[in-house]
């Protein structure tokens, strides 16, 4: 067990709702990132939260967006699904953001858009 | 948006074997060369990682092997075992942001 819990595991959702997953960083970390996991694919990386504020966004578009609060858990928030938005979603969490600092990845939350 | 390359797709080794797994990466920005072993319903967990001005990493039975110059670098898994049985995906990272490759499904045959 990582220590860093994502909610809720699997929901289904139809295209053009929004969605907010939830994720809970190991204790002490304060850093989060989410990334979207398709099936058969790797983790691609959609952006991370450093300290409440985001550090960092990979080629994902604006409908996707973040939360951190200062406990240091995190949102994400995805409006308009489409259907290519079903994936698994992974949070993962680490002490600092540097390159080299161990990421520690939650179970994922399994999207289904339809 | 994929910079890494991973190969081969899948892989079926027999217990004992040696399993090799190959990442090639575009970006020489690039300082940080993880690999991830994901087990079915589960999230990526850290297996070793390597900084480029190291050409090799050894712990236990897995080894990472890096060429810089090739932007190369491979995963061995030696006297594999059934257990090993996982998708292996290798990531490569600048700061914050880390690329992966599209993983490899290995399969250890008792």
């Amino acid at each position: 067990e990582t220590g860093v819990t994502q909610s809720p595991t699997h929901l289904i959702k139809t295209r053009g709702q929004q969605v907010t997953l939830r994720c809970s960083s190991q204790s002490g970390h304060n850093t989060v990132s989410w990334y979207q996991q398709a099936l058969g694919q790797g983790p691609q990386f959609i952006f991370q939260y450093y300290r409440e504020e985001e550090n960092g966004r990979g080629n994902f578009p604006p409908r996707f967006s973040g939360l951190q609060f200062p406990n240091y858990s995190s949102e994400l928030n995805v409006n308009a699904l489409e259907l290519d938005d079903s994936a698994l979603y992974l949070c993962a969490s680490s002490l600092g953001h540097g390159s080299g600092n161990t990421i520690y990845f939650g179970e994922g939350s399994w999207l289904t858009v339809v | 948006q994929q910079q890494v390359k991973q190969s081969p797709q899948s892989l079926i080794v027999q217990k004992g074997g040696i399993s090799i797994i190959n990442c090639a990466y575009e970006n020489t920005a690039f300082d940080y060369f993880p690999w991830y072993q994901q087990f079915p319903g589960k999230g990526p967990a850290l297996l070793i990682a390597i900084r480029p001005d190291v050409s090799e990493k050894k712990e236990g039975r897995f080894t990472i092997s890096f060429n810089k110059s090739a932007k190369q670098f491979s995963l061995h898994i030696m006297d594999s075992q059934p257990g090993d049985s996982a998708t292996y995906f290798c990531a490569a990272s600048k700061n914050n942001d880390m690329r992966f490759g599209a993983g490899t499904r290995l399969t250890v045959k008792p």
